[in-house]
């Protein structure tokens, strides 16, 4: 089946410093990638949508320069919060739609806790 | 834009009873998917079943069953034969046909199975 990592999976780090989290497709090759936020208790809400090889596409809301998203691979997509606040830690999560599967289902990785002290 | 509403934010059911879920979505387009996704308190995502648009057929996984009236935008789960294990958080999701495309998640519903 199709897997998806992430990592780290659990991040604590001061108000100001940048943060880096990693998703990856391990049997398969993924030319878009997603990226959810999600709140203690709340639903998933996509942040952006990471396209290999170029921008990636923001929803509205979302400050493309506080989450830099660079997708350099077709294996790995990369989520850095810049000047990370206290108001940014969530959990962060990664999908990756395979066509190894029909029915375009797409792959969760397991999340990162960000927490900013 | 599509919006997929869970009017239930808790519910609750004793084991081996059965509990139905509630999920209905907007949208304007014609070719679609919808699923449900169990979250338990590991964070993982469990696709727990799918069904595609087109198809009037509902679809069945083992104890888990949907409605989807397409007419209607209405698309509940049934969990028969409730187990402690199926204790999560379980979220309606929509997703438009096509390669990689978005999904889009209502606010989840928690559902507490009783012993």
């Amino acid at each position: 089946g199709a897997v998806v990592s992430q990592h780290p999976s659990r991040v604590i780090c001061k108000s100001g410093t940048s943060v880096k989290i990693e998703c990856r497709s391990l049997d398969f090759q993924a030319t878009t990638m997603f990226w959810y936020r999600q709140f203690p208790k709340k639903s998933l809400m996509l942040m952006a949508t990471s396209n290999e090889g170029s921008k990636a596409t923001y929803e509205q809301g979302v400050e493309k320069d506080k989450f830099l998203i660079n997708h350099a691979s077709l294996t790995l997509s990369t989520l850095t919060v810049t000047s990370a606040h206290p108001e940014d830690s969530s959990f962060y999560i990664c999908s990756a739609p395979s066509r190894l599967v029909t029915g375009n289902e797409q792959f969760f990785g397991p999340g990162t806790r960000l927490t900013v002290l | 834009a599509q919006t997929v509403t869970q009017s239930q934010p808790e519910m609750s059911v004793q084991e081996a009873e059965t509990v139905t879920l509630s999920c209905t979505y907007d949208t304007s387009e014609n070719n679609y998917y919808l699923f449900w996704y169990k979250q338990p308190p590991s964070r993982q995502m469990i696709l727990v079943i799918r069904q595609e648009a087109y198809k009037q057929q509902n679809a069945t996984e083992n104890r888990f069953s949907v409605n989807f009236q397409k007419a209607a935008k209405s698309f509940s789960l049934k969990i028969s034969d409730s187990q402690l294990g199926d204790t999560a958080m379980y979220f309606c999701a929509f997703m438009k046909r096509g390669n990689n495309n978005d999904m889009r998640f209502g606010a989840g519903t928690r559902l507490t199975v009783k012993p």
